[in-house]
């Protein structure tokens, strides 16, 4: 069975510019994570999807940040325009079990963004 | 508001010796807890999680974690480590609350090195 698989692995860019990181989860699983870490900094929370819903957007840091999964499946976060404070890991993640909390999240490999 | 703090951002230690990971908690509500390990170029895995019942949960990799609430702790122990152990561990949480299960909040992580 494939895992949570994120695209592209790394990009650079540059300041202003847009990125799209894509997400495919687990086959079957409802729900999908978006996490990243800046540099230095813990890993932070940034949306959850049930299926094509928006279940909890909280930890997205501004509106240059948009998040979509079209039909329930794939995921993208796009950055539009990036900055400089936007470098660091994109994590995707995915879980089976609508609403159950303590059920086991399954983390893709991220994907390393750097703006200069 | 919850946090995790992880004591030790680098650990430094010989092959075959033991080692402790610590890790504190803070919450108003009550918490499933779990640690995380990324690999050298890899994602991150879901190494061990406490939900409930005894308080000591072990990895088939021979890390172990005791849940100590009275203490709001969960420190990660290997009795002998290995070469193939060096990675970066990360404690988290998420809240005992319905459709909460996936916001996971992490630690900063710590980074276990194994020397020969």
């Amino acid at each position: 069975e494939a895992g949570v698989t994120q695209f592209p692995s790394h990009s650079v860019i540059e300041k202003g510019q847009t990125v799209t990181l894509r997400c495919d989860p687990i086959s079957g699983h409802d729900n999908l994570y978006w996490y990243r870490r800046v540099m230095g900094k813990e890993i932070k929370f940034l949306l959850h999807f049930v299926k094509e819903s928006k279940q909890d957007e909280s930890g997205m840091p501004n509106n240059r940040f948009l998040a979509e999964r079209t039909g329930g499946t794939y995921s993208t976060l796009k950055v539009q325009p990036a900055e400089l404070e936007d470098s660091g890991v994109y994590f995707c993640a995915s879980s089976g079990r609508r609403g159950a909390s303590g059920n086991t999240i399954y983390f893709g490999e991220g994907s390393w963004l750097t703006v200069v | 508001a919850q946090s995790v703090t992880q004591l030790d951002s680098q650990v430094p230690v010989f092959e075959e010796a033991p080692v402790e990971l610590r890790c504190n908690y803070s919450s108003s509500v009550s918490v499933y807890l779990f640690w995380y390990v990324q690999y050298p170029n890899q994602g991150l895995q879901l190494l061990l999680k406490y939900l409930s019942g005894s308080t000591l949960v072990e990895s088939i990799n021979g890390f172990e974690a005791e849940f100590n609430k009275s203490q709001t702790s969960f420190h990660l122990r290997k009795p002998s480590v290995h070469i193939s152990d060096t990675a970066e561990y990360f404690c988290a949480v998420s809240l005992m609350i319905y459709n909460q299960g996936g916001k996971l909040i992490f630690g900063q992580g710590t980074e276990l090195s194994v020397k020969p």
